[in-house]
């Protein structure tokens, strides 16, 4: 079964750090772009960032609400999507999901979503 | 950035056909992916490239894409069909260059 799940999700407090991972199954998971997408509660759906695969230097993309507190890595060999969050804001709380981009450019597979959430 | 613009909601009776826009500057130039969103779960899609339908999607479910309007057509509407609905866009000039509509959602009366 094709599968993303992710983890990590929690209660921060701003300022604070977060590691979000996303674990894939089922398909090959070096052959694809991997990103992020959030939605704040009751609110619509944000894409924060992209991986590119191996065949294309792993080279990455941030919305530019996230650029520069955000990173997105990937281990090919874990099947693994990671997601580093530094200097959290109250504005980043939201579901994170992790989503797998199909050659039109579409999210084909999506993860179930982890809830942060930044309060003090 | 490119702003994709959706109606907040749209209400239709069961059995009937429901019809979702999404507005875009010659957004009939750019490919429009649509996704279904249910309470509590993750999107899922719908329609890619326009009017194209993933594996296990009905038929009831079509697309189309023109000047400055996507649609999303649903026809033959169930209770279950009940959801909010994304249309999305990839566009290399704009930041963010994955860009959603605000979702629309559509009631079953």
């Amino acid at each position: 079964e094709v599968q993303l799940v992710e983890s990590g999700g929690g209660l921060v407090q701003p300022g604070g750090s977060l590691r979000l991972s996303c674990a894939a199954s089922g398909f090959t998971f070096s052959d694809h772009y991997m990103d992020w997408v959030r939605q704040a509660p009751g609110k619509g759906l944000e894409w924060v960032g992209r991986t590119r695969n191996k065949a294309n230097s792993y080279t990455t993309e941030y919305a530019a609400s996230v650029k520069g507190r955000f990173t997105i890595s990937r281990d090919d060999s874990k099947n693994s999507l990671y997601l580093q969050m530094n200097s959290l804001k109250t504005e980043d709380t939201a579901v994170y999901y992790c989503a797998r981009k199909n050659a039109n450019d579409a999210f084909d597979i999506w993860g179930q979503g982890t809830m942060v959430t930044v309060s003090s | 950035s490119y702003v994709l613009t959706q109606p907040p909601s749209v209400s239709v009776a069961p059995g009937q056909t429901a019809r979702i826009t999404c507005g875009g500057n010659n957004i009939g130039s750019k490919s429009v992916h649509w996704y279904q969103q249910k309470p509590g779960q993750a999107p899922v899609l719908v329609v890619y490239d326009d009017s194209d339908r993933p594996s296990g999607i009905p038929e009831r479910f079509s697309g189309s894409n023109s000047g400055n309007t996507a649609t999303l057509t649903i026809s033959r509407v169930e209770a279950g069909d009940e959801a909010d609905y994304y249309c999305q866009v990839w566009d290399s000039s704009s930041d963010p260059y994955v860009v959603f509509g605000g979702g629309t959602k559509l009631t079953v009366l």
